[in-house]
């Protein structure tokens, strides 16, 4: 079955613990990306990859970091995660950045006490 | 920068038709979108329309487009209690980030 996964789906930390979601797809697609949800803000770019080695920030990079060492897998790293970045993570990837569809992974919700 | 606004609640009657309404800034919008999600779910893409359609319909959907205004919104026909879920408004201008600029979300809730 074609679909973007991620691991875990909820996660409860405390601040300055280092964490990492992982994300990954079986779509050979060569765009990924991350969104965060927060209530009232819609969904907001946090980084892309447009393919293996390729990452670029979004709208709001800061206190994230990523990689993109092999095409599938696509790591949100948190080196020191804060209150503020209490909130619900979407993954998503297209076959290539030109592609009108995104295809949303089922979300990660992060606390950060 | 980019900003689409939706309303954020909207409650209609099982059987009825339900109409969502969204305002976007950018008039370089190569694609827009109607996403759903569901609680505790991820987002589901349910409906595109590119930026020069006026309309397009999918079954109960029917989107509407005017550009000049840049006004899109989303028509549910009949509308049933499976329906109820957040509805996202998005535009895509097509550049390298291929970033999809969301609205905030009309929450749709359907009353049997």
């Amino acid at each position: 079955e074609a679909q973007v996964t991620q691991n875990p789906r909820y996660l409860i930390t405390v601040t300055g613990k280092k964490l990492t979601v992982t994300c990954s797809q079986n779509m050979n697609h060569e765009y990924m990306s991350w969104y965060r949800q927060d209530p009232g803000l819609g969904l907001r770019q946090i980084y892309y990859s447009m393919n293996v080695e390729v990452t670029d920030k979004g709208d709001v990079p800061e206190g994230y970091k990523v990689s993109r060492k092999e095409k599938r897998n696509f790591p949100l790293i948190l080196e020191s995660p804060s209150p503020n970045q209490t909130s619900l993570y979407f993954c998503a990837s297209s076959f290539t950045s030109g592609s009108y569809e995104q295809f949303f992974g089922p979300g990660t919700r992060l606390t950060v006490l | 920068g980019e900003d689409v606004e939706q309303s954020l609640f909207l409650s209609v009657r099982e059987g009825d038709s339900s109409v969502i309404n969204c305002t976007y800034t950018d008039s370089s919008s190569t694609y827009l979108y109607w996403y759903k999600q569901e609680p505790g779910a991820g987002l589901q893409l349910l409906t595109y329309i590119f930026s020069n359609m006026d309309m397009k319909q999918d079954q109960r959907l029917t989107v509407l487009l005017n550009k000049k205004d840049k006004h899109l919104s989303l028509r549910i026909a009949d509308t049933q209690t499976g329906d109820s879920a957040i509805y996202f408004c998005a535009e895509n201008t097509q550049t390298g980030a291929n970033n999809l600029f969301f609205g905030t979300g009309t929450r749709l809730t359907v009353i049997p």
